[in-house]
């Protein structure tokens, strides 16, 4: 079955610190895996995307790394803002040929960075 | 500019209602997608749409019909809303050839009560 899990499910620092979310996933034939920040009240926004041969992959602040063998991925936000604050979706995509996708979407990480 | 839209942002109706959201794509996309986000913020997919033809429609009651007039607009309609579609509602859309690329809407957030 396929599914993507993540961990924690919330997570509170203080504002400059990093941190690091975690996901694992059981998905089948893998193609890619994608990282989204969804502020509250707003749709979901892409910050990385990986395939099967990308180990790290960084986008200012935020850096993500994925471990096909061991099928995990973590996104690593560094010197945390108050603007960081949101629900961090990592989001899994099969591909079963041709230009067929399913994504699968795991349950998100929320994230609130305090003063 | 807005590259996905819907409208309206919040919609509050009550139990039996009928009601429609909509959804418009400035981004040439052919595809175009319904999720829904319950409560525990976990994204679902109901519908998808190639070239206003339906290509996935998920285990989603018959009383949520999407109608694609045209390749920029995918709307859903609802009818007999029930309390459990609380919930919001996002729309998205990508390249036909890059489903894994998608770009989401603000979402509707519907309230029945």
């Amino acid at each position: 079955k396929n599914q993507v899990e993540q961990s924690p499910q919330s997570l509170i620092i203080l504002e400059g610190k990093n941190c690091t979310l975690q996901c694992n996933y059981t998905v089948s034939p893998f193609s890619n895996l994608r990282w989204y920040k969804q502020d509250t009240g707003r749709g979901p926004v892409s910050l990385t995307i990986m395939t099967f041969s990308e180990n790290t992959k960084s986008n200012g602040r935020y850096t993500a790394t994925l471990d096909a063998d061991t099928k995990q991925s973590s996104l690593h936000i560094t010197a945390s803002q108050l603007s960081d604050s949101a629900s961090y979706i990592c989001v899994v995509s099969a591909r079963y040929g041709g230009a067929t996708n399913k994504l699968i979407f795991g349950t998100g990480t929320l994230l609130a960075v305090q003063p | 500019d807005t590259a996905v839209s819907q409208t309206p942002k919040y919609l509050v109706t009550q139990m039996g209602n009928d009601k429609s959201i909509k959804c418009e794509q400035n981004l040439g996309h052919d595809t175009m997608y319904w999720y829904k986000q319950d409560s525990k913020k976990f994204l679902k997919i109901m519908f998808s749409y190639n070239n206003k033809e339906l290509i996935i429609n998920e285990t989603v009651p018959n009383r949520f019909s999407p109608k694609s007039p045209d390749k920029a607009h995918l709307n859903l309609h609802i009818n007999s809303l029930e309390l459990g579609d609380s919930a919001v509602y996002f729309c998205a859309s990508s390249q036909a050839l890059r489903r894994d690329t998608q770009y989401f809407g603000p979402g509707t957030r519907l309230t029945v009560l």
